[in-house]
């Protein structure tokens, strides 16, 4: 019965290379996000998207494009990886308005680049 | 600029005493304060949250405290339990949009039997 779930929870690559994370919630939420976790433990918002439209894009390489078939799904790509796309990246979500503030986050994805 | 802190990186407290853990922010249009807690492989989970309104919320073993004027809010966990042991996150938003939280950089705390 996981909430919010991502695959893969690891990934190992190469520079160059060309891949994506999954992530489903199950929660009805009309809200997702995607944040990445660096070395110094920062959780940094990257995207967010609201009924499958676009509503947070932070300052982040266009190499990355996130994804949103439906409501319940936000799956980010990341093309031509660099060694600093390593970190963990956590996909999150939320009901807007009301006092729905907390998020619930998906377990992780461990992306190494090498 | 960093807009949350979290100045302390780890506490380690004995089982049954009180833990606090302390958090700070610049930005005053904040309004919306949130405690998460992470265990090590999963994702935050949300904790406890408070509104400007108030100065003090509640729930169970967990109270959260906020000082508007110094910009200061804490947790406080009683009986501190080893359980509790994981890296909390102190989060504060100015919108009602979750996804412009902005996130302190964590406490690594150790409940120690």
């Amino acid at each position: 019965d996981t909430a919010v779930s991502q695959t893969p929870k690891y990934l190992v690559t190469q520079m160059g290379n060309d891949k994506s994370i999954k992530c489903e919630q199950n929660l009805g939420h009309d809200t997702m996000y995607w944040y990445k976790q660096d070395s110094k433990k920062f959780l940094k918002i990257m995207f967010s998207y609201n009924n499958k439209e676009l509503i947070i894009n932070e300052t982040v390489p266009n190499r990355f494009s996130p994804k949103s078939p439906d409501k319940a799904h936000l799956n980010l790509h990341i093309n031509s990886l660099e060694l600093g796309d390593s970190a963990v990246y956590f996909c999150a979500s939320s009901l807007t308005g009301g006092a729905f503030y907390e998020q619930y986050f998906g377990p992780g994805t461990r992306l190494t680049v090498t | 600029d960093q807009q949350v802190k979290q100045n302390s990186p780890s506490l380690s407290v004995q089982e049954g005493r009180i833990s606090i853990l302390n958090c700070d922010y610049t930005n005053s249009m904040f309004d919306y304060f949130l405690w998460y807690k992470k265990y090590p492989a999963e994702g935050p989970t949300f904790l406890i949250s408070i509104s400007s309104i108030k100065d003090k919320n509640e729930d169970g073993r967990f109270t959260v405290f906020l000082n508007k004027s110094a910009k200061h809010l804490s947790l406080h966990i009683v009986p501190s339990q080893p359980g509790d042991s994981a890296v909390y996150f102190c989060a504060a938003s100015a919108d009602t949009n979750a996804g412009k939280s902005t996130f302190g950089d964590g406490t690594t705390l150790t409940v120690k039997p």
